[in-house]
């Protein structure tokens, strides 16, 4: 059973920078790629990125594009999100997010508890 | 881009069965997914690859798929079964983007 847990939301002052953090359990971590989507308050779901399986290619949603850098470390199981030059459109809960390839597409088969992202001055 | 689109809200009354649509060109040629999200929880697959239902997921769960639309069907409804519902696909250009509906608050009147 995959478990996720993220951690690193807080408060934040726009313009300034963040990193989350996501540690994963219960499933072979290095063969999965990993995603972030995120939800803001009252609205709907958001994908922001995904970094593949060994971390070799990572694809951006044009909202967080140039901003946002994903990255892992699949001996430490971890999958990090740095966010900069944060703006109170980025305020929100964070998912990380296990994706499943299958027949050229994928979903989300586990999701983490979230972590709040919240950009204010 | 690629988009996909969900009535805002669904209302059913217990016992009965509810349909929620999911609808855009990407889903001619690709598959949808659907996720259930109870307030202040994360969201749940419910039904992956258009009819897929995972394993732990209710039978009352079902969808269907015909050109460019599918169908969350949830028959018996429960009132536990009051959520948001999002349908999920892949961008048409290049299956490295995910898309979400904008969700679809079902109300178990």
């Amino acid at each position: 059973q995959a478990h996720l847990v993220e951690s690193g939301g807080g408060v934040v002052q726009p313009g300034r920078s963040l990193r989350l953090s996501c540690s994963a359990s219960g499933f072979t971590f290095n063969q999965h790629g990993m995603h972030w989507v995120r939800q803001a308050p009252g609205r709907g779901l958001e994908w922001l990125t995904v970094i593949t399986f060994d971390g070799k290619r990572n694809f951006y949603a044009g909202s967080v594009k140039g901003r946002f850098i994903v990255s892992r470390d699949n001996f430490r199981r971890q999958v990090y999100l740095q966010m900069n030059s944060l703006t109170t459109e980025d305020t929100a809960v964070y998912y990380c997010v296990k994706g499943v390839v299958t027949n050229s597409t994928y979903f989300f088969d586990s999701w983490g508890q979230g972590t709040l992202v919240t950009v204010s001055s | 881009s690629s988009e996909v689109t969900q009535p805002p809200s669904v209302s059913v009354s217990p016992g009965h069965t509810a349909r929620i649509t999911c609808s855009g060109d990407v889903l001619a040629s690709q598959f949808a997914n659907w996720y259930q999200q109870k307030a202040g929880q994360a969201p749940v697959l419910i039904i992956y690859k258009d009819t897929e239902r995972p394993s732990g997921i209710p039978e009352r769960f079902s969808a269907s798929s015909s050109g460019t639309t599918v169908i969350l069907v949830i028959t018996g409804v429960q009132v536990e079964d009051e959520a948001d519902y999002y349908c999920q696909s892949v961008d048409l250009t290049g299956v490295t983007h995910a898309i979400f509906g904008g969700g679809t608050k079902l109300t178990v009147l």
